[in-house]
């Protein structure tokens, strides 16, 4: 089945930075992913879906992008509200399987 | 305003049978293009996804999970149902219920319910 593997699987990073998150399918799903965003005893918010389509309400600094196999996830210039899990998943193939996460750190 | 809510047991004995329930609003179960899934997270783990019910009645399951899940729906009550059965410690997560969002071509959960903690345990 299709694998979804997240790299890095943890960053650091400072308010400001320019981030990016990878997200690489074991093979083609075309643009059938989707990017959440979890923090700790918290609800998973989606961020990004179909690749590259921000979903309503979320901030414009979030972009996703890619096709195929490749996906990327690019947070513009962090804000401390953005330190949390992030999580790229396919709903390609039926295991609709999510990556291992990426936790983002101060 | 979408939401969702889980509800069910916390505590369950390994080889028995959980039911969950996803009761909802601001939304039907029965309009073109909506769907319900579920999908949990155990402790210090990734998120994994569960099943689906589509409008249509229509359902799909996990792979590795598919022969211990069966999700159903009950328009009247606005309620989503998913049953697993013969319960093992590994099991132990918090489940959540999510709604499909209707634009996208695919399954994207833009609407997920708080969670609801199970463990699995004797």
């Amino acid at each position: 089945d299709i694998q979804m593997t997240q790299s890095p699987s943890s960053l650091s990073a400072s308010v400001g930075d320019r981030v990016t998150i990878s997200c690489r399918a074991s093979q083609n799903i075309n643009n059938y992913l989707n990017w959440y965003q979890h923090k700790p005893g918290k609800v998973p918010e989606l961020l990004i879906y179909t690749a590259s389509n921000l979903q309503s309400g979320v901030p414009s600094r979030f972009s996703g992008s890619g096709s195929g196999t490749d996906f990327t996830l690019t947070i513009s210039s962090l804000q401390p509200e953005d330190f949390a899990t992030y999580y790229c998943q396919q709903t390609y193939s039926l295991s609709r399987a999510f990556g291992q996460g990426t936790k983002l750190e101060i | 305003q979408i939401t969702l809510k889980e509800s069910g047991p916390t505590l369950v004995k390994p080889t028995q049978t959980l039911t969950l329930t996803c009761t909802f609003s601001g939304f039907s179960v029965s309009t073109p293009g909506v769907g319900v899934g579920w999908i949990r997270q155990s402790p210090g783990e990734a998120l994994e996804w569960l099943a689906i019910i589509y409008w249509d009645d229509d359902k799909r399951y996990s792979p590795s999970l598919k022969s211990r899940l069966a999700i159903s729906k009950d328009t009247s009550k606005n309620e989503v149902v998913l049953t697993m059965t013969v319960l093992d410690p590994a099991d132990t997560a918090t489940y959540y219920c999510a709604h499909r969002l209707v634009a996208a071509p695919h399954d994207v959960f833009d609407v997920w319910g708080q969670g609801t903690m199970v463990t699995v345990s004797s």
